[in-house]
Parts: structure tokens; sequence; C-alpha cells
């Protein structure tokens, strides 16, 4: 069975740095694209962006190019979004999810629980 | 980057009436590369159709999808109480992917 589990809520200051994880398990984690999706509080899904594991490849929406960093540590079947300098517009639900096959295409089949990230001094 | 209109914002119906939620795009969107979510309240995103009518893993038949080009529909034959919910659909036949602004589906 195919699982994404993702690591727990997150309260932070303007300025701080974050980075949040989504652990895949059921699958062999190298091969399959997985993504990152913000929600804001009471607003809709925004795709931000992707990476392959197998050779960290990496795609970014335009509107989260330069914002956040997106990783992989293939060894322990872990991705990552990180953040250098949160600010208060960071506040979000932030979703990992799994496309269904080894080529960069398809909706998302899988979905992480969520990480709630708030940002507030 | 294409953008997704869904309509309408809000659909107020009951159990057992038929729902048609519609997703325009900017353009023209490659191979039928669309895809409906379901989400609730607190819950994750759930994908519902992808391939513009192709129903994800146990997603029940009254669930359904059309559409091509710029124009995509996702229907519910007959609401049940557990379909009140928010949609969303997608494409990921260009680059950037984008999701539409979703429609809630909310009991009348």
């Amino acid at each position: 069975e195919v699982q994404l589990v993702q690591s727990g809520a997150e309260v932070k200051k303007p300025g701080e740095s974050l980075k949040i994880s989504c652990k895949g398990s059921g699958y062999n984690f190298a091969t399959y694209w997985l993504g990152w999706v913000r929600q804001m509080p009471g607003k809709g899904l925004e795709w931000m962006g992707i990476i392959f594991p197998g050779d960290s490849d990496t795609r970014y929406s335009p509107s989260f190019q330069g914002q956040v960093t997106i990783s992989a540590d293939k060894s322990i079947n872990t991705a990552y979004l990180q953040w250098s300098s949160l600010k208060a517009s960071d506040t979000a639900m932030y979703y990992c999810a799994r496309l269904p096959s080894k080529l960069f295409m398809g909706a998302f089949h899988f979905w992480g629980q969520g990480t709630m990230v708030t940002v507030s001094s | 980057e294409i953008v997704l209109t869904q309509s309408p914002g809000t659909l107020s119906l009951s159990p057992g009436e038929r729902a048609t939620l519609s997703c325009r795009a900017s353009q023209s969107v490659s191979s039928r590369n669309l895809a409906w979510y379901q989400q609730k309240p607190g819950q994750a995103p759930r994908l519902l159709i992808y391939g513009a009518s192709n129903r994800a893993t146990g997603i029940p038949d009254r669930f359904s999808g059309s559409g091509y080009g710029t124009d995509f529909t996702l229907t519910v034959s007959r609401l049940e109480p557990e379909d009140f919910a928010v949609y969303y659909c997608q494409q990921y036949g260009s680059s950037p992917r984008t999701f539409g602004q979703g429609t809630k589906v909310e009991i009348k």
C-alpha cells in the first residue's frame, strides 16, 4: 500500500527557516515523481513544484520558484520542502502528493495528510 | 500558464439530486490531461477522475467526467450525503500544472 506520511505541524516566526518532510512507503520511492501543493487558509489548491527522487530533477511553478526549495533523499525515502526565511504569507497547509508513474505526467493519485505551517510573530 | 475557471462557485443541492460542475481552461488542455479532486473539511484532497473521464480506484460510478479541449464537466448523478464537499479540477498537460479555484457543493 502506497503511503505518504508528512511531518507534524509547525509554528514559526517571520524570518525563520523551516524544512518539512514527506516519507513515502509501499513503493519504489526513487522512481515516482513527488510534488508539493499549498492550500492557504480557506483557499484553493496551488501546485508548487515536483521532484524525481531518483536524480533530483526538480520543476517549480513560476509562482514558487526562488521562494522555496524542494529536495529529496532517496536513501531514506523522504522528500522535503524548505524555506530560508519565512513570511506570514507562508501560513498554509502543505500537502505532498505522488504521480502514478515514473513519467512527469498524470494526476496526483496519492496524497499525504498535510503539514500545517503557521508563521506569526 | 493555463488558467482554469470553475463554475459555479457554490452549488446548493439536495441529496439525490444531480450535480454538474464546470471547468473551463484558458487554452486547450492537451490529450484530455485533466483531473478532478474532492476535498472534505480537514482532509487531504482525493483523486476522483483523471484523463478527463477515467474514475480513480475505488470511486463510485455515480461520479463521471467528460469534456475535451477547453471545457470539462464533472457530474455526480445522485448526490449522497458524503458527496457534499469542495471539488477542484487540475490540468497536467502543460507546465506549470494548475488547479481551478474550486466549486463547493453544499446541502440545500
